[in-house]
């Protein structure tokens, strides 16, 4: 059973537009909710990451929105730029265990 | 400085072949994750050291799969008598204490199975 759920699974977008992923989980033990870009061939790179605590986070273009009682988060990137096409993951983490939970990706395109 | 490495970056093994991959973390991070990422998906969590001692290895799909990290620093994923469903981007990331959150990934061994 998928512990985190993300969509879409693909997304096109206008330069300058605005891009939204979305992601479920089911556990309520989670306390982490990182947001991880990947480019073709190579790792992924965290891009930004939020607590239960707040509901919403902002760094630059790229915002996340958490809804606590609903059990989702997403994220949005502003003024979508060409630079932005790769792939984006969702993932959780839960408390002493490290390891993290990821969503199956969205694979973003922003047309020029 | 220099950030996670692996090697190789790809590898082609025959079926049934052993093979093995390493992984330097960051210099000091006390935290190293293995993860296997089959074509099109998320990463999905294979094991876990806290400096050398193996944590959690409740990922690993079969004993064919050994890690190990003896002087907690580098790190070898081994898999043995190599399967076709093998076939998976392995990534590695490091953390910087048992108590932090972000995970540094590095770019990954390529491994087909023929």
């Amino acid at each position: 059973q998928q512990q985190v759920k993300q969509s879409p699974q693909s997304l096109i977008v206008q330069k300058g537009g605005i891009s939204i992923i979305n992601c479920a989980y089911e556990n309520t033990a989670f306390d982490y909710f990182p947001w991880y870009q990947q480019f073709p061939g190579k790792g992924p790179a965290l891009l930004i990451a939020i607590r239960p605590d707040v509901s919403e986070k902002k760094e630059g273009r790229f915002t996340i929105s958490f809804n606590k009682s609903a059990k989702q988060f997403s994220l949005h990137i502003m003024d979508s730029q060409p630079g932005d096409s790769a792939t984006y993951f969702c993932a959780v983490n839960a408390g002493n265990n490290r390891k993290l939970i990821w969503g199956l990706g969205t694979s973003l395109a922003v047309n020029p | 400085g220099a950030g996670v490495s692996q090697s190789p970056r790809y590898k082609v093994a025959k079926r049934g072949q052993d093979v093995a991959l390493r992984c330097d973390p960051i210099s000091g991070h006390v935290s190293l994750f293995w993860y296997q990422q089959a074509l099109g998906q998320g990463p999905e969590f294979l094991t876990y050291f806290q400096n050398e001692a193996q944590l959690d290895k409740s990922g690993l799909p079969s004993d064919r799969f050994f890690a190990e990290r003896p002087e907690g620093s580098v790190s070898t994923l081994k898999i043995q008598r190599t399967q076709q469903e093998d076939s998976a981007v392995y990534l590695c990331a490091s953390s910087p204490s048992s108590g932090s959150h972000e995970q540094f990934f590095g770019p990954g061994t390529r491994l087909t199975v023929l």
